[in-house]
């Protein structure tokens, strides 16, 4: 069993749809990161969360610590929101060392 | 956009041979990393760096060495190249390795070995 799984793995929306992208972890960990691969393969980070929520414009991260999970939620969702979404977490006593999920890919449609 | 460029962005080459992959950054930041990303698998640890000349294996490691002679440059050597490292190969940077740091990450490099 992998230490970060995700879900779904794919997902399809319409445009303007609320998206749930799932990660749950196994470790015990210090933070839990967020990051967004464009279809031309650039990865940037969204969030990084130890405790509680974030939220940068339609973009809102979620985490539980007691039941090791967290969600990314995107709200009115708009076709450039198609990408790989990928959940990684440090976990404690790993300095600099991150672990990632597969990835939930998104493609949102007109 | 951190300043973080890869060199190569596309080789192919042939089982056997040597390839060298060079990570390049702007940041002056300390911690310096290379990943591995096939399907079905997360990005993957192979070797990262948290100084010059200090450098640490992954959970990837085996086949590949690392090397860090200046802060902007970490370069990754494929000794003799497998099929099984055909790849795509990003390298990341962050400041300070701490538990809240981000890693930005380079435009990856697609290695194909035949």
């Amino acid at each position: 069993k992998n230490e970060v799984e995700q879900s779904p793995q794919n997902l399809t929306a319409q445009e303007g749809e609320f998206i749930t992208i799932n990660c749950s972890y196994s470790v015990g960990i210090s933070a839990l990161h967020w990051l967004q691969q464009h279809p031309g393969g650039g990865i940037v980070s969204l969030f990084m969360l130890s405790s509680g929520k974030k939220k940068h414009g339609r973009l809102i991260a979620t985490i539980n610590i007691q039941e090791k999970h967290s969600s990314l939620h995107i709200t009115a969702s708009h076709p450039r929101d198609s990408a790989v979404y990928i959940c990684a977490v440090k976990s404690t006593g790993t300095a600099s060392k991150l672990t990632f999920g597969t990835g939930t890919r998104l493609q949102v449609t007109l | 956009d951190a300043g973080i460029t890869q060199s190569p962005r596309h080789k192919v080459t042939e089982t056997g041979t040597p390839v060298t992959l060079r990570c390049h950054q702007t940041e002056n930041h300390r911690y310096m990393y290379w990943y591995r990303q096939d399907p079905g698998h997360g990005l993957r640890l192979i070797h990262y760096s948290y100084g010059v000349k200090d450098t640490d294996k992954g959970e990837v490691s085996d086949g590949y060495s690392v090397s860090r002679s200046k802060t902007e440059d970490f370069l990754l050597t494929l000794e003799s190249a497998t099929s099984s490292q055909t790849s795509v190969y990003f390298c990341a940077i962050s400041e300070s390795g701490g538990s809240r740091d981000t890693q930005y990450f380079g435009p990856g490099t697609r290695l194909t070995v035949l």
